[in-house]
């Protein structure tokens, strides 16, 4: 049984470039979470998407945007890069987005913005 | 502001030394707590959760963590630690459908 898988684990890109990064919920599982992670801070929550919408969104400018797909995978895409947006990408799937189900975690992708 | 708070970043102690990770939070109303774990090179994982009953919570790998209402914590210990627990902790409450907030997490060096 496959866990959450990421891609791609490492990417460098230029300010004001776009950037997309994909995510592969755990089986079973039709809700995705989307989280960065900056060096030496917890992870912060960006979006939530079940059922291919947009459930609920944390503090980020619309510059991050995502899409969940019919099955269930995920993407973040963030549009005209900032060096503040530098950081691990971790994305999280569960099972109907309850408020008792677990979250099982990926093992990120890290951005570099030069 | 709404937040988890997580003291003393930085934590080194030798093997068979107790562990205990302090956790506060700040949200009102019924909250779910989780403890992850993050070892080197690898995913966070799920050490243990809080959702109702009894507040001792007993985890994976020996851990354990109590739940107290009145003080808003969620600490984390271990009586005894291995050199295998060197990794970084994360307390997050589940602020509302499966929307974890974290707190900026523990490095535990253990020393052989």
């Amino acid at each position: 049984d496959a866990g959450v898988t990421q891609s791609p684990t490492h990417l460098i890109k230029t300010r004001g470039q776009q950037v997309t990064l994909r995510c592969s919920p755990k089986s079973g599982h039709d809700t995705v979470s989307w989280y960065q992670q900056a060096l030496g801070q917890g992870p912060q929550f960006i979006f939530q998407y079940y059922e291919e919408e947009e459930r609920q969104r944390g503090n980020f400018p619309d510059r991050f945007s995502g899409h969940q797909f019919p099955n269930y995978s995920s993407e973040l895409n963030v549009n005209a890069l900032l060096l503040g947006d530098s950081a691990l990408y971790l994305c999280a799937s569960s099972s109907g987005g309850g408020a008792g189900e677990t979250q099982y975690f990926g093992p990120g992708t890290r951005l570099l913005v030069l | 502001a709404q937040s988890v708070s997580q003291h003393n970043h930085h934590v080194i102690l030798s093997e068979a030394a107790s562990l205990e990770l302090g956790c506060n939070y700040s949200y009102g109303g019924t909250v779910n707590l989780f403890w992850y774990v993050q070892y080197p090179g690898q995913h966070l994982q799920l050490l243990l959760k809080y959702f109702s009953g009894d507040p001792l919570v007993k985890g994976i790998k020996g851990f354990e963590a109590e739940f107290i209402k009145s003080k808003f914590s969620f600490n984390l210990r271990k009586p005894s630690v291995q050199w295998s627990d060197t990794a970084e902790y994360f307390c997050a409450v589940n602020v509302r459908n499966n929307r974890l907030a974290f707190g900026k997490g523990n490095q535990v060096v253990v020393i052989p």
